[in-house]
């Protein structure tokens, strides 16, 4: 059970726009930054937002994040078939001695 | 461009130390947090801890009892220990760097899988 909730999975065609949604508390997502990761399988997660909606260098400004309270959301828009990957949410978490909690992480199929 | 490359027994039996290693080349090992993730498909990303230049230490309370960090700056790596093993501790391990050290992981090891089995 992850400490921040995604969905599974969600699906989109090419050039359409999806969104991924990640829910936290007020002791990670509420006060601490979200980071998004994308991860192709068989491969490292690459960092692809940080503090809550900077995009990583050369990550195409298709993609976008915001975050709201406890909330936090990814879309894509534009989805193109080199999107399909798991995308993972991340944030600290300052409960107990504090500790970085991540999302289940959400497959994304693209059509 | 930073890159870090890790390395480590892979097959181990219950009640043994698990043991990685992760080198950085190509930028500085100083003024940053240098981090241990772990994956499993059931269990999915877990934070295991982290470690800083000066050698101060961070660690997921879940595991902290059974994890030792340590680093060797005159050859940039930086160093998991995870004790008496068992098959939960199955799963590809990362390292990765940390720029701030709240998470915000922006270099990661290319991944080891690490399998507990008797």
């Amino acid at each position: 059970q992850s400490v921040l909730t995604q969905p599974p999975s969600a699906s989109g065609t090419p050039g359409q726009r999806v969104s991924i949604s990640c829910s936290g508390s007020s002791s990670n997502i509420g006060f601490n930054y979200v980071y998004w990761y994308q991860q192709v399988p068989g491969t490292a997660p690459k960092l692809l937002i940080y503090r809550d909606d900077q995009r990583t260098s050369g990550v195409p400004d298709r993609f976008s994040a915001s975050k709201s309270g406890t909330s936090a959301s990814l879309a894509i828009s534009g989805l193109r078939s080199e999107d399909e990957a798991d995308y993972f949410c991340a944030s600290w978490d300052d409960s107990l001695t504090g500790l970085m909690v991540f999302g289940g992480g959400t497959k994304l199929t693209v059509l | 461009q930073v890159q870090l490359q890790q390395w480590g027994a892979r097959l181990l039996k219950p009640s043994e130390t698990l043991s990685l290693t992760c080198a950085v080349y190509g930028g500085s090992f100083s003024g940053y947090y240098w981090s241990w993730i772990r994956q499993t498909p059931g269990r999915g990303l877990e934070w295991i801890g982290k470690i800083n230049h000066r050698g101060y230490t961070d660690y997921n309370p879940s595991l902290k009892s059974r994890i030792t960090m340590s680093l060797d700056t005159s050859e940039n790596q930086f160093s998991l220990k995870v004790t008496s093993v068992t098959a939960a501790d199955t799963a590809v391990y990362y390292c990765a760097r940390d720029h701030t050290g709240f998470g915000e992981l922006t270099n990661w090891g290319q991944g080891t899988l690490v399998a507990v089995s008797s």
